[in-house]
């Protein structure tokens, strides 16, 4: 079945770094893929998507390339902010028989931004 | 106001104890979604629907019902709770694909979760 793998965290960064988190997936035929953003205390919220391979999903700084030759969606801002204190998850969507419209997460990515 | 909300915010409760966990939507979608949150285990998808008289089990479906009562609410009921149903549970909606065709990339919309303790 269709399954998104995240990179180990938790990360910690200072303000301003670079940040990556890497996301891969497993899944038969071209899904859509998108990251989401759980800020602390809240529910999940869209940060970005693509559908289709070599799409670019951006949103306040963060990017993400739709590889397929790589099976990958990984997620980089050039400069985090205490703000972006956060947990990311990775997440794909596929159209294809029963599972249209249904999301598959990954485990989620804990990033704290120092100061 | 929030366009998804969910009652109660947090619970705690005993082992056999049959709880409830509400969802309502003001955002007009057709499909909501139940998940629970473990650490280190991302979203887990509980049950789906896709409209009023459409209900499917997720991949954790064993445990847990659900009732849709109406287009906006969508009820989680656990008949006898134990403690590894312990975890955070969000209620999510999306839209329906325009004209029938199958489009996967429909963005889903969460509520705040209830975070709900089974001693």
């Amino acid at each position: 079945g269709d399954s998104v793998t995240q990179m180990e965290g938790p990360v910690t960064l200072s303000e301003e770094a670079f940040l990556t988190i890497n996301c891969t997936y497993t899944a038969t035929g071209y899904p859509s893929l998108f990251w989401y953003v759980q800020y602390p205390g809240e529910g999940l919220q869209l940060l970005l998507k693509a559908t289709k391979a070599d799409d670019k999903g951006s949103n306040k700084g963060f990017e993400a390339t739709y590889r397929k030759e790589t099976t990958s969606f990984h997620l980089e801002k050039g400069s985090v902010q205490v703000s972006d204190s956060a947990v990311y998850f990775c997440a794909l969507s596929w159209a294809g028989g029963t599972s249209y419209g249904k999301l598959t997460f990954g485990q989620g990515t804990i990033l704290t931004v120092h100061p | 106001d929030a366009d998804v909300t969910q009652t109660p915010r947090n619970r705690i409760t005993k082992t056999g104890k049959r709880i409830m966990l509400e969802c309502s939507q003001t955002k007009g979608h057709d499909r909501m979604y139940w998940y629970r949150q473990d650490p280190g285990l991302g979203l887990r998808l509980i049950y789906y629907s896709f409209d009023v008289k459409d209900i499917n089990k997720g991949e954790i479906s064993d445990g847990y019902s659900v009732s849709r009562q109406a287009q906006a609410k969508f009820s989680l009921s656990l008949e006898s709770a134990i403690p590894n149903q312990t975890a955070l549970y969000f209620c999510a909606t999306s839209d329906t694909p325009e004209g029938g065709s199958i489009s996967s990339y429909n963005e889903q919309f969460f509520g705040p979760g209830t975070r709900l303790t089974v001693l």
